[in-house]
């Protein structure tokens, strides 16, 4: 399985620190994603990185990616209270038609 | 910006009842999907559609599931006789290939 795994699971911080959560997988990607998901809610595309980029930036949003280790990590900074979400890393490692596979995510509450 | 939008965002079903789930993808993307994520758990790929043809399916996507493209702008997505199992969100998303995908807003799934 490529699936990805992030850890920790679950993570709780006061607004204005940072939030890292971390994805591990298992095989070689195409391109590794991050989502965010509210509640019940749909998925929102935060961020691709392709497999020859070691990082990349957006807003309050950076995305490492170790292909030599197969994982990437997610930062937020000075994170608000409405970022308070679940956080899903998905790999994309087909030929084709680049389905991803999502890991078990991880659950950010930012207390105001 | 553009948007995938899925309806209806709730349907509930009788067990052995055939749903269909519609799906507008992104007007110039031309990969589909559908994924869908069973409660508290990790989103799953099903299935992904490209000129006019199923690209990749999974285990999950069995005979009693089904993908078409109707007309120039609906994709959809039939569960022949639903089975209990089947409750779940069940997500549209397009993609043109190179960015990360769009995701809808889900139909929630409910087959009591």
């Amino acid at each position: 399985s490529q699936q990805g795994e992030e850890d920790p699971q679950a993570l709780s911080i006061q607004e204005g620190e940072n939030a890292t959560m971390n994805c591990s997988y298992k095989t070689s990607i195409n391109n590794l994603q991050w989502y965010r998901q509210n509640s019940g809610r749909g998925l929102v595309h935060l961020i691709l990185i392709r497999s020859n980029e070691r990082e990349k930036h957006s807003g309050r949003l950076r995305v490492t990616l170790d292909t030599s280790k197969k994982s990437s990590s997610l930062l937020i900074t000075a994170s608000r209270a409405a970022d308070t979400a679940s956080y899903f890393c998905a790999t994309d490692a087909s030929r084709r038609a680049n389905n991803l596979f999502f890991g078990t995510g991880t659950r950010l509450t930012v207390i105001p | 910006e553009p948007e995938v939008t899925q309806t209806p965002s709730h349907q509930v079903t009788q067990m052995g009842q055939e749903v269909i789930l519609r799906c507008v993808p992104i007007s110039n993307h031309l990969y589909f999907y559908w994924y869908r994520q069973i409660l508290g758990q990790k989103v799953e790929f099903l299935v992904s559609f490209y000129n006019n043809e199923i690209s990749e399916k999974s285990e999950i996507f069995d005979d009693q599931f089904s993908v078409e493209r109707p007309d120039g702008s609906n994709f959809t997505l039939k569960i022949r006789s639903t089975k209990l199992e089947d409750s779940a969100m069940y997500f549209c998303a397009s993609s043109d290939y190179r960015d990360g995908y769009t995701f809808g807003s889900g139909t929630r799934l409910t087959v009591v």
